[in-house]
């Protein structure tokens, strides 16, 4: 089944203890990206790749990091997390950048920070 | 800061009417629309895409933009209770492809 996996799907963490949240996708899709989800804000871009080794920054880049060394893989790294992260996390792929953005999403991970 | 304005509702329609949901959008450049449906406690998935002027019909959906006037909007028709979920509007201006820039979505509830 074509799918876009993420893990953990809940998680209760402390604040500055460094958290990596996994997202696998088997679609050989070129494009992924990480989203987080507010109450209000609506979905907001905090990471995006374009193809392997390719990152870039979206809107709410500040306190993750990302890599891209596979093009299946897309994880998304808190190294010091703190409580204003609590949110929803939702990673996305899609066949290709150019314009199309027809994304396909994860089921989401819920992240609360203590 | 690009911007895509929804109004977040929630637009409460009688099952079988029309319902109308906008959007407008802060940047004249940009050249892909789309709308997404989450359920509650689901992920978006996307259910129309439109890149020219003008309507575009998919079934009971039609996604009608009119770039002069920054705007899109979603047209459910003989609206079901299925329909129920908030709808997010979602645009990329062509530039920097990879970046989507989201509304923050509106509320349909669709009552028997």
């Amino acid at each position: 089944e074509a799918q876009v996996t993420q893990n953990p799907r809940y998680l209760i963490t402390v604040t500055g203890k460094k958290l990596t949240v996994t997202c696998s996708q088997n679609m050989n899709h070129e494009y992924m990206s990480w989203y987080r989800q507010d109450p209000g804000l609506g979905l907001r871009q905090i990471y995006y790749s374009m193809n392997v080794e390719v990152t870039d920054k979206g809107d709410v880049p500040e306190g993750y990091k990302v890599s891209r060394k596979e093009k299946r893989n897309f994880p998304l790294i808190l190294e010091s997390p703190s409580p204003n992260q609590t949110s929803l996390y939702f990673c996305a792929s899609s066949f290709a950048a150019t314009g199309a953005n027809v994304l396909t999403f994860g089921a989401g991970s819920r992240l609360t920070v203590l | 800061q690009k911007e895509v304005e929804q109004n977040s509702g929630p637009l409460s329609v009688p099952e079988g009417a029309i319902a109308s949901l906008n959007c407008t959008y802060s940047d004249r450049v940009s050249q892909s629309f789309f709308w997404y449906r989450q359920y509650s406690g689901k992920s978006p998935e996307l259910i129309m895409s439109i890149y020219s002027n003008g309507d575009k019909e998919d079934g009971r959906f039609t996604a009608q933009l009119n770039k002069a006037s920054q705007y899109v909007s979603l047209l459910i028709r003989d609206s079901q209770p299925s329909d129920s979920a908030t709808y997010l509007c979602a645009v990329n201006d062509g530039t920097s492809y990879g970046k989507l820039t989201f509304g923050q979505g509106t509320i349909l509830t669709v009552h028997p």
